[in-house]
């Protein structure tokens, strides 16, 4: 099976622009989580949906949102990037099965 | 989630066998102890979990201690590519998907 991919990989925005980034999870996989991780506060919960409802959230404000289409297939986004917001954003496919979860590359967001 | 406790860091030698140490004296019953591994820049990998009893794949060995208040990863003949952040995990087996991430091991296996 092919693994959790993520597009874009790599995306340089400017301060309050917004930002969709896509994940498509494993093949028959319907949980998707995403996490933001930055050198200072490492790897961080965002969100996580389950037959396109979110089931869990993370502390972050409201600009980060995501969404999940019937096919599983899922997207976040950020609106009014500050410049905190450049991170590294890794997505999660899970086979609601063993629980585990398999991550994509990420994508890297710079903000400038 | 209950809190784990890793080194900082490690090292191993090449061809040796790496032993990663994780504490986690708050799990219940029903928290598994996962662990993730990630390269520089890449998305953490999966390893290998485990409840109570030891588990092997081929990446790796899980020996969790009977009062499973601590466990060790063991990669049985290190590799430079084995080089990464080491990531021990409790979680719930549950409708709840967040990982819980700590600060990790930084594993550097030297030649």
């Amino acid at each position: 099976k092919a693994g959790v991919t993520q597009t874009p990989r790599y995306l340089i925005k400017t301060r309050g622009q917004q930002v969709t980034l896509s994940c498509s999870p494993i093949s028959g996989h319907r949980s998707v989580s995403w996490y933001q991780q930055t050198p200072g506060q490492g790897l961080q919960f965002l969100f996580e949906y389950f037959s396109e409802t979110q089931r869990n959230k993370g502390n972050f404000p409201g600009r980060f949102s995501g969404r999940q289409f019937s096919n599983s297939r899922s997207e976040m986004n950020v609106s009014t990037l500050e410049l905190g917001d450049s991170a590294l954003y890794l997505c999660a496919s899970g086979d609601g099965v063993t629980d585990t979860q398999y991550f994509g590359p990420g994508t890297r967001l710079t903000v400038l | 989630d209950a809190k784990t406790t890793q080194p900082p860091s490690m090292d191993c030698a090449e061809g040796r066998a790496a032993n990663l140490p994780c504490n986690h004296s708050t799990i219940s019953g029903n928290e598994y102890v996962y662990w993730y591994r990630q390269i520089h820049s890449q998305g953490p990998q999966y390893i290998i979990h485990g409840l109570k009893n030891n588990e092997t794949n081929e990446m790796a060995s899980l020996i969790i201690t009977e009062d499973r208040k601590s466990s060790t990863l063991i990669l049985p003949h290190a590799t430079l590519r084995d080089t990464a952040v080491y990531y021990c995990i409790v979680r719930l087996r549950s409708n709840d998907y967040k990982l819980s991430f700590g600060a990790g091991t930084t594993v550097t296996v030297r030649a």
